[in-house]
């Protein structure tokens, strides 16, 4: 089952912060995050797993809470290379399982 | 650096045409597979692969078929393309506990 991201779109101007959601409705083993930028391919971000951890990425860091089933995306101090559309996948049991992924976030920072 | 290639950006075929869509990654991973990806729909899974001659149906498989001989090849068939099949198609590759890889995409119309 799909997860929910929230919310669909977001506008920011530089400097400042925002949170993505990711919920799902089943249990998860880990959640990815991806960003894709117009016209490119996803990029790998980072993959939090089952445990609770909190992971950063230069200015960029997440949450897992696996007993509400749902991640958080932080972007702090945004910058105009931070625009695009951020996906998150989700994958309910460990190793080999395809993720399922949200219908997306498009975030724009403008100067 | 590590990459997958998608052989065509951009393909235009014919209803009925047999389609095929070729990707090859070069990272020796174990894990391939077929997304495609809709105006606010997300990425949906068409099939995927564990290994060499290994092949599972994803979400919407209907219409579609895969191959994979070789271990760095996987190739998706549209075995009578049809107009509902006009999407951007991304291939991915990943080893077991890692983020994914996307190659560029394949934006496939089909008139």
């Amino acid at each position: 089952q799909q997860p929910v991201q929230s919310p669909q779109a977001v506008i920011l101007r530089e400097g400042e912060d925002a949170v993505i959601n990711c919920s799902s409705s089943k249990a998860l083993y880990s959640v990815h995050w991806y960003r894709q930028k117009h016209g490119e391919a996803p990029v790998f971000l980072m993959i939090l797993l089952k445990g609770g951890e909190q992971k950063g990425h230069d200015k960029i860091s997440a949450s897992f809470n696996e007993k509400k089933q749902q991640s958080s995306l932080y972007l702090t101090a945004s910058q105009l290379s931070y625009s695009g559309t951020y996906f998150c996948g989700t994958g309910r049991v460990s190793g080999n399982t395809p993720l399922v992924f949200g219908k997306g976030t498009r975030l724009s920072v403008i100067a | 650096d590590v990459k997958v290639t998608q052989s065509s950006r951009y393909l235009v075929k014919r209803t009925g045409e047999k389609v095929f869509l070729e990707c090859v990654q070069d990272m020796d991973h174990e894990n391939m597979f077929w997304y495609r990806q809709d105006p606010g729909l997300g990425l949906r899974l068409i099939y995927f692969s564990y290994d060499v001659k290994m092949k599972e149906k994803g979400d919407i498989p209907e219409g579609y078929s895969v191959s994979r001989e070789k271990k760095e090849r996987f190739s998706l068939i549209l075995e009578s393309a049809s107009t509902n099949q006009t999407s951007m198609y991304l291939c991915a590759s990943s080893s077991s506990k890692y983020g994914y890889t996307f190659g560029s995409g394949t934006r496939l119309t089909v008139v």
